[in-house]
This record gives structure tokens, C-alpha cells and sequence, in this order.
């Protein structure tokens, strides 16, 4: 595989449900990123990873819990996530160092029912 | 804060030129990026700013003017396939690291025969 893949594509769950995203880039990039894509809203940043330190967390609620066990793999730990959290969430990866071009994945579409 | 802004919705002919404006107001600044984003699908990159002028890339032309905290996206000979929305973003931080993205809303740009 090659660029930037996320699984799963689709996922529904109750608001009681705990869940997880995956996120694995297959480009030799050394840091990776989660953005949150609602409809009518810009993409918002949610969380950078630099050398698998967590540089950054854009004041995102504590359900979401990221994870980033190496360089290539990223996970968004989901737990009691409210409906308004539905939307599609986009995983992104770049090489530090240069322009720091971002490439994303497809995307996991999430419904909290 | 970040605040960056661009049309939301613009409509164009096959075979003729259109030019999407973005203007931002943000804390830092260390680029600008175009990508772009077909219904979905993940936002691909098209163009990068960091210093004043004019970028061009084939079919796709950026423009930056720093001082006006202004970019405008150039496309040319417009195909049907380059309907889709286009992503205005700005990078903060001091360069090189791994800085998150702040984007607009998008612009949605409509190509008719």
C-alpha cells in the first residue's frame, strides 16, 4: 500500500461505545496529524505528532484520546463521543524539516448515535 | 486568533479561467497552502506560498501577498473534473517543524459545459 490509509472507512456507534481509528502512512514521514472535517466547518486541527512525541492538542476534549506508537502508525481513541462529534476525520502525515507539504488520508466518516 | 476567509461557493465555464481569493488574518504565518478536496475524498495538495509572488504549476497558479494577508488560487482551462472544493490553509510556527494547518472553509467551485 502506499500514501496514507485509515481504517475503518465507515463507523456507527452509541455513545456509550469505545472505539478506535487507525491511521498508517507508508511515506518515511516523521510526523502525523488528526483534523476533524464537519459539515460547513472548516477542517479543524485536533492533534500533531512529531517523533512520536504529541506536540500539539488543539483543545480537543478528553474522549478523544490519540496514540501514536511509532512513526507510521497514529490512533484516535473514542469513548462516551456525543452526536455533535459525528463527522469525518481525517488523518494526515508530513516529513519535518522540509515545507511540510501534509498528506491525507481518505478519511473514517463517524456517526454517534 | 485565525480567521481565514474565501468564497464559498463559485461557478465557471469548461475552458475558461477562474480565480479563487483567500484572505487570513492569523497569530503566525510560515506558508500557505492550496489543496484540493473532491466529495468524499481526502484533500490533495496543489500549491505552497511562502514568500510574495506568483507559483506556477502546469494548469494551477498561486499567488501570496504577505502584507495584504492575501492568496488567490489561478486555474486555467477549466475541466470538468476540477469541480470540487478547493482548501485555503496557513501554517503557523517558525518553519520546518511539524505545525498543524488552520484552513478556510472552502471554496466550492462549480464547472459547467
Amino acid at each position: 500500500e502506499t500514501g496514507v490509509t485509515q481504517t475503518p472507512r465507515h463507523l456507527v456507534m452509541g455513545m456509550t461505545n469505545k472505539k478506535s481509528l487507525k491511521c498508517e502512512q507508508h511515506l518515511g514521514h516523521n510526523a502525523m496529524y488528526w483534523y476533524k472535517q464537519s459539515a460547513k466547518k472548516p477542517l479543524e486541527l485536533m492533534f500533531v505528532y512529531s517523533l512520536e512525541e504529541r506536540v500539539e492538542n488543539n483543545s480537543v476534549p478528553s474522549r478523544f484520546s490519540p496514540e501514536c506508537p511509532n512513526s507510521s502508525h497514529l490512533f484516535l481513541h473514542l469513548h462516551t463521543l456525543q452526536p455533535e462529534d459525528s463527522a469525518l476525520y481525517l488523518c494526515a502525515s508530513s516529513q519535518e524539516g522540509t515545507y511540510n507539504e501534509q498528506f491525507f488520508g481518505p478519511g473514517t466518516r463517524l456517526t454517534v448515535l | 486568533g485565525q480567521n481565514i476567509d474565501q468564497p464559498t461557493e463559485m461557478t465557471a465555464t469548461e475552458g475558461a479561467i477562474v480565480q479563487i481569493n483567500c484572505t487570513y488574518q492569523t497569530s503566525g504565518f510560515n506558508g500557505l497552502f492550496w489543496y484540493q478536496q473532491h466529495a468524499g475524498e481526502a484533500p490533495t495538495f496543489l500549491s505552497y506560498n511562502v514568500l510574495d509572488g506568483l507559483e506556477e504549476k502546469g494548469r494551477f497558479s498561486s499567488f501570496l501577498s504577505r502584507s495584504k494577508g492575501y492568496s488567490y488560487l489561478l486555474l486555467k482551462e477549466l475541466q470538468m473534473k476540477d469541480s470540487a472544493s478547493y482548501l485555503c490553509a496557513v501554517r503557523g510556527g517558525s518553519g520546518g517543524g511539524a505545525d498543524g494547518l488552520t484552513f478556510g472553509k472552502g471554496t466550492h467551485l462549480i464547472i459547467q459545459p
